[in-house]
């Protein structure tokens, strides 16, 4: 079975400054996918970006990046430019590669953005 | 952009009624899931459905729970007879390539 943990319940951030929220995963698979998710007050779910455990090279989309280090099985997210929208709960999550495999995740960490 | 839809977004039961709660997937996906998600806490996987079937279930997921797709457009969850802790966000998700697209989730509340 699939564990994700993240040790960080809340964290804070100023406005326009840079933020890295923590996790940690175990698996034995070799083949998987790792995602930050972002669950606004509205209570939807967001996919924030996504990770193939195959690729080497770190995700990024406009502001957000991950650093994934498969041997150390860690998928840290970082907030670049931190704006006021950005407060949310983040939660990761992992999936194996197989068709019907589900979602994984962590409990999450309460991100607030101040100004 | 193609999405997964909810209904109802909000639903307040008396313990112990038949709640169900409806799913319209995206149209070409095949994989399809219901997350639960009590206040405060993580998001909980209850159930997987492919083909007309479920394929795999989680131990929340017991008799009280049903799933189905009676005419290949909504995918329903069913809670048979409603409890206090049943109170939850529920979330349908369907499977897209390499990812899950997650509806806007139903939110129960049962007194």
């Amino acid at each position: 079975a699939q564990t994700v943990t993240q040790s960080q319940p809340e964290m804070s951030v100023q406005e326009a400054e840079t933020v890295t929220l923590s996790c940690t995963y175990d698996t034995s698979e070799n083949n998987y996918y790792l995602f930050w998710y972002k669950q606004p007050p509205s209570r939807q779910m967001i996919l924030v970006i996504r990770q193939e455990a195959y690729k080497q090279q770190n995700a990024t989309e406009n502001r957000f990046s991950v650093n994934f280090q498969k041997a150390a099985k860690s998928f840290s997210l970082k907030i670049s430019d931190s704006q006021l929208g950005d407060t949310a709960m983040y939660f990761c999550a992992f999936m194996k590669h197989e068709g019907y495999s589900t979602l994984t995740f962590g409990k999450g960490t309460m991100l607030l953005v101040s100004p | 952009e193609p999405e997964v839809t909810q209904t109802p977004s909000h639903q307040v039961t008396q313990m112990g009624q038949e709640v169900i709660l409806r799913c319209v997937p995206i149209s070409n996906h095949l994989y399809f899931y219901w997350y639960r998600q009590i206040l405060g806490q993580k998001v909980e996987f209850l159930v997987s459905f492919y083909n007309n079937e479920i394929s795999e279930k989680s131990e929340i997921f017991d008799d009280q729970f049903s799933v189905e797709r009676p005419d290949g457009s909504n995918f329903t969850l069913k809670i048979r007879s409603t409890k206090l802790e049943d109170s939850a966000m529920y979330f349908c998700a369907t499977r897209g390539v390499g990812e899950l697209f997650f509806g806007e989730g139903s939110r129960l509340t049962v007194l």
